[in-house]
């Protein structure tokens, strides 16, 4: 059973707010990522971070910042959410295989 | 470039019948090889891997995965479903040099099955 968590599972918020995403992994993994997923499409990395103080965008733009100060913590943080950032963010950890979190459904009306 | 095609993007079944759902990719080199699945409400966990050796990968739940490097494919096989492999199942690519690093790997779109009691 995967050790990593996401924070929250559902957000709806109102254009122009700041929102955080939370990622936790208990299992010391030095890798961790956030994917974009939508239906019907392939997951996008957006940002992956090989260790503490360590990030890097993915292949897929996004508007999205992320940090690494601790090992087990990777949140994503959009500064002013837009209608077109409502998806599904996945965080993932990784050694060898990828552990995933249960995801946060973000709406922004 | 490379690229991932699962060629059924919806599959519904009866239970006890067989399962079989294609994937293709595109890269001429040595490859490692995953499906996922994602149960409703829950993460996406690995399925299997394939890395090298045997070509027939056993996963969890009874389910198996054919490397085929002449036909490019890993399709993802179980002879007898249950409704409870109702299930969004994605496969995954990533070039052997990127062994370790899954920043590179390579999704398809995915494949929903949906099994009927």
């Amino acid at each position: 059973e995967a050790d990593i968590y996401q924070t929250p599972r559902y957000l709806v918020i109102g254009t122009g707010k700041k929102i955080t995403l939370e990622c936790s992994q208990t299992m010391g993994h030095d890798k961790m990522y956030w994917y974009q997923q939508d239906p019907g499409m392939e997951l996008h990395l957006i940002h992956y971070s090989y260790g503490v103080n360590s990030t890097e965008k993915g292949d897929l733009s996004s508007e999205s910042t992320v940090s690494r100060i601790r090992t087990e913590h990777f949140p994503l943080t959009l500064e002013s959410a837009r209608p077109s950032h409502t998806s599904q963010y996945l965080c993932a950890s990784s050694h060898g295989e990828l552990f995933f979190g249960e995801g946060s459904r973000l709406t922004v009306l | 470039a490379q690229s991932v095609s699962q060629h059924n993007h919806h599959v519904i079944l009866s239970e006890a019948a067989s399962l079989e759902l294609g994937c293709n990719y595109s890269y001429g080199g040595t490859v490692n090889l995953f499906w996922y699945v994602q149960y409703p409400g829950q993460h996406l966990q690995l399925l299997l891997k394939y890395f090298s050796g045997d070509p027939l990968v056993k996963g969890i739940k009874g389910f198996e995965a054919e490397f085929i490097k002449s036909k490019f494919s890993f399709n993802l096989r179980k002879p007898s479903v249950q409704w409870s492999d109702t299930a969004e199942y994605f496969c995954a690519v990533n070039a052997e040099s990127n062994a370790g690093n899954n920043r590179k790997l390579i999704w398809g779109l995915g494949t929903s099955l949906g099994v009927n009691p």
